[in-house]
């Protein structure tokens, strides 16, 4: 199976800055298919980005996902209040399903 | 809208079956696969498998063959997560969620089943 490791475990930034969050694969993830979820204490995930770098309807558009086969980036481009949070990224391209251990994004 | 209403708490004991739900509302349930993932408290997010909800497509994940069974009922938009034989390290919140209609990503969420295994 893939095993994803996100780093850095956490990231202490001030509102209005910009946040780089890493999601590295083990082996190459087939057709960009990897998602980024935030998720807060006591709430269920929220899709965020995916096929690497698509956002759904409704997302704010400092949300961006780059990337390709085995390293990818959530960015987020000026942090606002309510992106404090804990972000994961899943990868789709092979069975099982796997995601990774999460980063939490923290106020400094 | 899109919703997934999941059933409440349980508390159960070692070796004992735990079934929860998951209901579905807002748009057509037989065409979405449903997936369920659990997250043990502090945790990350662990894929449990996947239901077709014409019952004809599960997959499960293969530490779980064996001792879970997903199933649904088309009459109540209902799907069903069942878990046997549970172990203290069952002990999680466990997460119904939507497969987007193009790929294995998770467009939405259930709030979440809180299942505590304890003696």
């Amino acid at each position: 199976e893939i095993v994803l490791t996100q780093s850095p475990g956490t990231l202490s930034l001030s509102p209005g800055e910009r946040a780089t969050l890493s999601c590295r694969a083990s082996q190459s993830v087939s057709g960009y298919y990897l998602a980024w979820y935030q998720q807060k204490p006591g709430q269920a995930p929220r899709l965020l980005i995916y096929d690497a770098s698509s956002r759904p309807t409704g997302i704010p558009d400092r949300f961006s996902g780059s990337g390709s086969e085995t390293d990818f980036t959530l960015t987020i481009s000026r942090l606002e209040p309510e992106d404090f949070a804990v972000y994961f990224c899943q990868q789709y391209g092979s069975s099982p399903l796997t995601f990774g251990g999460g980063t939490k994004v923290e106020i400094k | 809208q899109v919703q997934l209403a999941q059933s409440g708490a349980e508390v159960k004991k070692p070796g004992a079956s735990v079934k929860f739900s998951c209901k579905a509302s807002g748009y057509s349930f037989t065409t979405y696969y449903i997936h369920w993932v659990r997250q043990a408290p502090g945790q990350g997010l662990e894929w449990m498998g996947i239901i077709h909800p014409s019952g004809v497509t599960t997959r499960y994940a293969q530490k779980f063959e064996g001792r879970v069974t997903m199933t649904r009922d088309t009459s109540t938009s209902t799907v069903y997560l069942e878990l046997s034989s549970l172990r203290t390290e069952d002990t999680a919140v466990y997460f119904c969620a939507r497969r987007a209609y193009y790929g294995d990503y998770l467009d939405y969420w259930g709030q979440g089943t809180l299942v505590t295994v304890s003696s």
